[in-house]
């Protein structure tokens, strides 16, 4: 696509309710990573993906958090029993290797009530 | 493990002016990659400017430069006959080769007429 997509663009959800996150690539990139910005806040790493590999998943803040990337395109982002701290903008970004620029989606803004 | 830091919560310029956002990191390695992203209302994240660290030669994007020392382990971004849409936070981040993005606090940048 011609840009990095994401969806749904807004989530609210109550405490205890699991949620899944979508990223779309552009679609010549290889790798994809994925951010969470809490208000106020630069954006920090979560994970990325080369392809379907996952080789870094050190920021995912607990074992609630998951990803996948199963086909090297779409990816998801999925927390389980979601806490209000969870709340946060959730990036992705996407780049055509691990030392190209990455380009930034639209983020996913989570509400967890 | 590297970090960066914007010692500017708050910066504002007049219309036409010429306004310096300050960025300094530190790392040990020697090459690298520095970016100023720029977030506005919207909560886009866009790419301002991209340096890679081997080069001398201070990168430039129409009104945006940058001052990069090396040495010092700074990285500023000048922006000269500012606009009101220049109105945004402001991020600098580094990246190591093959790795992630590592965000600075962000400073927001006011544009008065």
């Amino acid at each position: 696509g011609a840009g990095v997509s994401q969806s749904p663009r807004y989530k609210v959800t109550k405490r205890g309710q699991d949620v899944t996150l979508r990223c779309d690539p552009i679609s010549s990139h290889a790798t994809l990573y994925w951010y969470q910005q809490a208000l106020g806040q630069g954006p920090e790493f979560l994970t990325y993906f080369n392809y379907e590999a996952q080789p870094d998943k050190s920021g995912l803040p607990s074992d609630r958090f998951s990803a996948e990337r199963p086909e090297g395109s779409i990816s998801t982002l999925t927390i389980q029993r979601t806490e209000q701290r969870d709340s946060a903008m959730y990036r992705c970004a996407s780049s055509f290797n691990t030392r190209e620029t990455q380009y930034f989606g639209p983020g996913t803004r989570l509400l967890v009530l | 493990a590297q970090t960066v830091t914007q010692s500017q919560p708050e910066m504002s310029v007049q219309e036409a002016e010429t306004v310096t956002l300050s960025c300094t990191y530190d790392t040990s390695e020697s090459d690298y990659y520095l970016f100023w992203y720029k977030q506005p209302p919207s909560r886009q994240m866009i790419l301002v400017i991209r340096q890679e660290a081997y080069k001398q030669q201070n990168a430039t994007e129409n009104r945006f430069s940058v001052n990069f020392q090396k040495a010092a382990k700074s990285f500023s971004l000048k922006i000269s006959d500012s606009q009101l849409g220049d109105a945004a936070m402001y991020f600098c981040a580094y990246r190591s080769t093959t790795d992630k993005l590592i965000f600075g606090t962000g400073t927001r940048l006011q544009v008065f007429p």
